[in-house]
């Protein structure tokens, strides 16, 4: 089967660092995404991971390990306005534009 | 250019009753995929269509379908709903040529159809 898990809520300072985790079981895979959802709001793309190592983009960074089906996303230097659900999706072998999402990661920042 | 757009973006329906659902993806783009988004089960893929065929499908019923013009504007399609059809319905642009390799979904705002 395909399934992703990530934590359901992680809970932020502004300023600090958070990193929120996915884990995927799948028999074939092109590759991780990751999308922010605000409230009320569309999904936007964040970043792609096709080969293992760190992407980074601005104050957000992502990261990939085939061996261990393992990604994560990395916030720095977090904002009042980072406070969204965030999915990470994977792209099957044969999927085309068919994404498996996990359920999302709802990140709170505080002041 | 413009966005993806979806119509209406909110909908009330009541048991058994049917509706359609329309989504305009980004010009150019010829590939749109239908999501649906609850707060227990997060997004779960529908179909996606391309050049106006089916693509791919998920693990829906048959009362959920789909098709897509020459256009590429898509509609789905929900018949004899049920209370559980209450959902975000997210429909997401991309150019569909990329194939299987990383290309990126633009999502519309969604339609919020509540079953009652």
């Amino acid at each position: 089967g395909q399934s992703l898990e990530q934590p359901s809520e992680v809970t932020a300072v502004e300023g600090a660092i958070v990193q929120i985790n996915c884990t995927y079981q799948t028999s074939g895979f092109y590759g991780l995404s990751w999308y922010q959802q605000h409230d009320g709001g569309a999904p936007t793309f964040l970043s792609y991971n096709a080969l293992d190592g760190l992407e980074e983009t601005g104050r957000f960074s992502s990261f990939l390990s085939r061996s261990d089906s393992y990604g994560y996303l990395l916030l720095q230097e977090l904002q009042m306005k980072d406070s969204a659900s965030y999915f990470c999706a994977v792209r099957f072998s044969g999927g085309y534009n068919k994404l498996i999402f996990g359920a999302g990661t709802r990140l709170a920042v505080h002041p | 250019k413009a966005g993806v757009t979806q119509t209406p973006r909110y909908l009330i329906k009541t048991r058994g009753q049917q509706v359609t659902l329309s989504c305009s993806p980004i010009s150019g783009h010829r590939s749109v995929s239908w999501y649906q988004q609850t707060p227990g089960q997060g997004l779960q893929f529908l179909f996606e269509y391309f050049s106006e065929t089916q693509r791919n499908k998920g693990n829906f019923p048959g009362r959920f379908s789909g098709r897509q013009f020459s256009n590429s504007r898509s509609e789905m399609n929900v018949s004899t709903l049920e209370l559980g059809d209450s959902a975000l319905y997210l429909c997401a642009s991309s150019s569909g040529l990329a194939g299987g390799t990383q290309e990126t979904q633009y999502f519309g705002p969604g339609t919020r159809l509540l079953v009652l």
